[in-house]
């Protein structure tokens, strides 16, 4: 039982280069949410995925897109980086429909944007 | 809009003390409120979890309480380890929403 897992834990970009990150959970869940970290500021929600098949904005979704591959799989896109984006970002995952929506987070993808 | 914030921001204490941390929320109706421990470089991990029902919930050295008309969490621990430094953040889940997480406080714990 691993968790939620991310990959990359490192990446580094041009301003301009997309890439994509990945996030799986074995635990069933059925939301999973996609947060940035910041210095100072918190966590901050991009993007979540109430279930399979649905996603909705977060907080700061701007340069980003998303897509629910299945129950398991949540990808975070970044089209066209920019520098504004380089943060950690985590993927967590809860169940929703049993209280009490605990999260459970994955270890973070660190992203530079030069 | 749920705003969380928490105080202090940083705070160092030498070993054995107890301690407490803040975090208070704007937004009363909320469902419920989580803390989270987060080691330097290192992803979150959930300590306790209180529903809005609950006022408090412990976990060995940890107790955390919930005031909703307050708009205040406390999370206390107690016999404070250098092990127990990190960051600490709490979270606030508000119904059909998601959660809204405070900047943090940063612990050292002196040996």
């Amino acid at each position: 039982n691993a968790g939620v897992t991310q990959t990359p834990k490192f990446q580094v970009l041009k301003t301009g280069q997309s890439m994509t990150l990945q996030c799986a959970q074995d635990m069933n869940h059925n939301s999973m949410y996609w947060y940035r970290q910041d210095p100072g500021m918190g966590l901050r929600l991009i993007y979540y995925s109430a279930s399979e098949g649905t996603t909705d904005k977060g907080e700061v979704p701007n340069g980003y897109n998303v897509s629910r591959l299945n129950k398991r799989e949540f990808s975070l896109r970044l089209e066209s980086a920019a520098p504004s984006q380089t943060s950690v970002y985590f993927c967590a995952s809860s169940e929703r429909k049993l209280s009490p929506y605990e999260q459970y987070f994955g270890p973070g993808t660190r992203l530079t944007v030069t | 809009k749920q705003e969380v914030t928490q105080i202090p921001a940083a705070l160092s204490v030498p070993e054995g003390e107890n301690l407490v941390l803040n975090c208070s929320f704007t937004d009363s109706a909320i469902y419920n409120l989580q803390w989270f421990r987060q080691d330097p470089g290192k992803g979150l991990t959930s300590l306790l979890l209180i529903q809005s029902s609950q006022r408090e919930q412990t976990s060995g050295r940890l107790n955390a309480s919930l005031d909703k008309s307050s708009g205040r969490s406390t999370l206390y621990i107690a016999a404070s380890q250098p092990g127990d430094s990190a960051t600490y953040l709490c979270a606030a889940d508000n119904y059909g929403q998601n959660f809204v997480f405070g900047p943090g406080t940063r612990l050292s714990v002196l040996p």
